[in-house]
């Protein structure tokens, strides 16, 4: 089955700066890299995703790359602020059904950005 | 926050019981899904349903059981037999891969703690 590995487990940033957070898959089917965001208590949100036949997509100051070679992809947040703090998650599905894919999840890393 | 619902917030619970979760939702999706969370791992599939009166284990189903009697309905129950079953449970639903919209949306969550 599918494996995702997520880097860092914590990152902690001054605002303003760039943060990065890396994830590796393992099953190259996979195609669709959703990555969620969880504020504390909350329920996990979408924030951005891609799909395998795109290698970069951005979304404002949120920016997610492909390496479907290396079977790796990365979430960019440029110019955080204290609100980007949160738990981020990545996650890989096999689309190539009709029906259910399995979303298979990283560990998670814990986002602080610092005033 | 409308469209999946969960309740109860927060569950306590003594030892020995069953504990049933709710999991609704309005946005005619026919898959459904069950999450457990814990800290400082991601998110793992308990169980999954892509249709009424239909559904499947996903990695972690020892202990629990579902039903899926409507559409809006996915509830989860905490068995006896689930020996760590203290966790943050989230429900989510999606529309199937043939319709090429794969986000999965997430319910509030539920906390259960077992004494």
């Amino acid at each position: 089955g599918e494996n995702v590995e997520q880097h860092p487990s914590t990152l902690s940033v001054q605002e303003g700066d760039s943060a990065v957070i890396k994830c590796t898959y393992s099953d190259s089917a996979s195609n669709y890299f959703p990555w969620y965001k969880q504020e504390l208590g909350k329920r996990p949100q979408l924030i951005i995703d891609i799909r395998s036949n795109v290698g970069e997509k951005k979304d404002q100051r949120i920016a997610v790359t492909l390496n479907k070679t290396a079977k790796h992809f990365s979430l960019h947040i440029t110019e955080t602020q204290p609100e980007d703090s949160a738990v981020y998650f990545c996650a890989a599905l096999f689309a190539g059904g009709t029906s259910y894919g399995k979303l298979t999840f990283g560990q998670g890393t814990i986002l602080t950005v610092h005033p | 926050d409308g469209g999946i619902t969960q309740s109860p917030k927060y569950l306590f619970r003594k030892e020995g019981q069953n504990v049933t979760l709710s999991c609704e939702q309005n946005l005619n999706h026919d898959a459904m899904y069950w999450y457990r969370q814990d800290p400082g791992q991601g998110l793992r599939l308990i169980y999954y349903s892509q249709i009424v009166n239909d559904f499947q284990k996903g990695d972690i189903a020892e202990g629990y059981s579902v039903s899926r009697e409507k559409k809006e309905s996915f509830p989860l129950t905490v068995t006896s037999a689930q020996k760590n079953p203290t966790a943050f449970y989230l429900c989510a639903s999606s529309t199937l891969l043939r319709d090429r919209n794969y986000e999965q949306y997430f319910g509030p969550g539920t906390r259960l703690t077992v004494t």
